[in-house]
């Protein structure tokens, strides 16, 4: 198993609050992907990352901030949760982009805003 | 809008059956790739396809792209529990990351 790590990997709390999510890797690779996951939806980009401090916008990145300070550490940042921010998060790396990208997934993060 | 629609969004079969999932885009691809889910885990990669008509098998499991590049299929044979999961196709447009289809979530009864 490819070595990711997230957590925390279930988290409950409010509206209105600050969320930190945490990705770590032992594989080196250079690429980090955050997505959700919601029924109906698949998978769905919010911000990924091709380097140290090298970040750029998925498709869903309102609300969120993405900070990569190490090569082996990725965060995802809620500044202020929302109920439609309730979901599960996917933490996933690759070595490549492109038609030879191949994604190791963590095993999520459900979050929970209430 | 989904760049990447799944269907069916469900499948609940019998052990010993055959079944297809189909992945399709007005979209064209530069590859695309399957992926499987189990509850509680990420997704797990299953194949890559890159060339238009390529057909690549997997044990009981045959994934074609289509010869557009903007369409593929998944047949499972003889379908076993140990199937039972969420079937993701993902597709690689050149820009960023890939994008992921909705997902077929295949239940396979004993």
């Amino acid at each position: 198993d490819a070595g990711i790590t997230q957590s925390p990997r279930h988290k409950v709390t409010e509206t209105g609050t600050p969320v930190t999510l945490r990705c770590h890797q032992t594989e080196n690779h250079r690429y980090m992907y955050w997505y959700r996951q919601d029924p109906g939806h698949g998978l769905r980009l919010i911000h990924y990352s091709y380097g140290v401090k090298d970040t750029d916008k998925g498709e869903v990145s309102d609300g969120y901030s993405v900070s990569r300070s190490k090569t082996e550490d990725f965060l995802l940042t809620l500044e202020s949760a929302t109920s439609s921010q309730t979901s599960v998060y996917f933490c996933a790396i690759s070595e490549h982009l492109g038609s030879n990208e191949k994604l190791f997934f963590g095993s999520g993060t459900q979050l929970s805003v209430l | 809008t989904q760049l990447l629609e799944q269907s069916p969004q469900f499948l609940s079969i019998q052990e010993g059956e055959n079944l297809t999932v189909y992945c399709n885009s007005s979209s064209v691809f530069s590859s695309l790739q399957w992926y499987r889910q189990e509850p509680g885990e990420g997704p797990v990669l299953l194949v890559t396809v890159v060339t238009g008509g390529e057909v690549k098998k997997l044990k009981r499991l045959t994934f074609q792209f289509g010869d557009a590049r903007k369409d593929s299929s998944l047949h499972i044979t003889a379908a076993q529990t140990g199937d039972t999961g969420l079937y993701l196709c993902a597709g690689d447009t050149g820009r960023r990351a890939l994008t992921f289809g909705s997902g077929t979530r295949l239940q396979v009864q004993p």
